[in-house]
């Protein structure tokens, strides 16, 4: 059972425009909202989080909006860089799974010059 | 050099032998995570431990089997009941919060 989602397998973006990676989620006592950026054969690098007691996190390019009632939140990179290209994978967690982590099935960025 | 070291980077084995998957890390976290990576997929928790000598089961512990006797290290092993282990085999550490930080992975392939 999906408890995260990300529905887009992939999104192509120009360089220096805005990257909108969304994520749904259906677990209510998720505390906490992370994302992660992936290449192949590699670990995931943690890039920001957010508490499901903010509605925003923000860290340089990289900002993540949450909206609780609806369950979905977002990550917003303004402005993308071809660097920016990689699987980023949006995860949830609470304090009672041992902060265990939930992970959706990832969004492929393009960042094209 | 602080971090995650997770070995080897590749694993070749033959169906119906056990193998061990080696996590260590030297960050002083308490949380050890392992997690697989399966081709289009997400990353999904086999295993977790938030202190020496106690772990847990995650969502697809079928098949795996843990310890961990040092704060430092959480050695996975695949057994021959694991039906499908070919995959990418993570390791993570947390801490004290949810933060994790994922070590480089390991590629099992079984034929």
């Amino acid at each position: 059972d999906q408890q995260v989602k990300q529905n887009s397998p992939s999104l192509s973006v120009q360089e220096g425009r805005i990257s909108i990676l969304n994520c749904d989620y259906t677990n209510s006592m998720f505390d906490y909202f992370l994302w992660y950026k992936k290449y192949p054969a590699e670990g995931p690098t943690f890039l920001i989080s957010i508490s499901s007691i903010k509605d925003k996190n923000e860290d340089g390019r990289f900002t993540v909006f949450l909206n609780k009632s609806a369950k979905h939140l977002s990550l917003h990179i303004v402005p993308s860089q071809p660097g920016d290209s990689a699987v980023y994978f949006c995860a949830a967690t609470f304090v009672r799974s041992g902060y265990a982590l939930n992970f959706g099935k990832g969004t492929s960025l393009l960042v094209t010059p | 050099d602080g971090g995650i070291t997770q070995s080897p980077k590749y694993l070749f084995r033959k169906e119906g032998q056990n193998v061990t998957l080696s996590c260590e890390q030297n960050l002083n976290h308490d949380a050890m995570y392992w997690y697989r990576q399966d081709p289009g997929q997400g990353l999904r928790l086999i295993y977790y431990s938030q202190i020496v000598n106690d772990f847990q089961k995650g969502d697809i512990a079928e098949g795996y089997s843990v310890s961990r006797e040092k704060k430092e290290s959480f050695p996975l092993t695949v057994t021959s009941a694991q039906k499908n282990p070919t995959a990418f085999y993570l390791c993570a550490t947390a801490g004290g919060d949810y933060e994790q930080y994922f070590g480089p992975g390991t590629r099992l392939t079984v034929t």
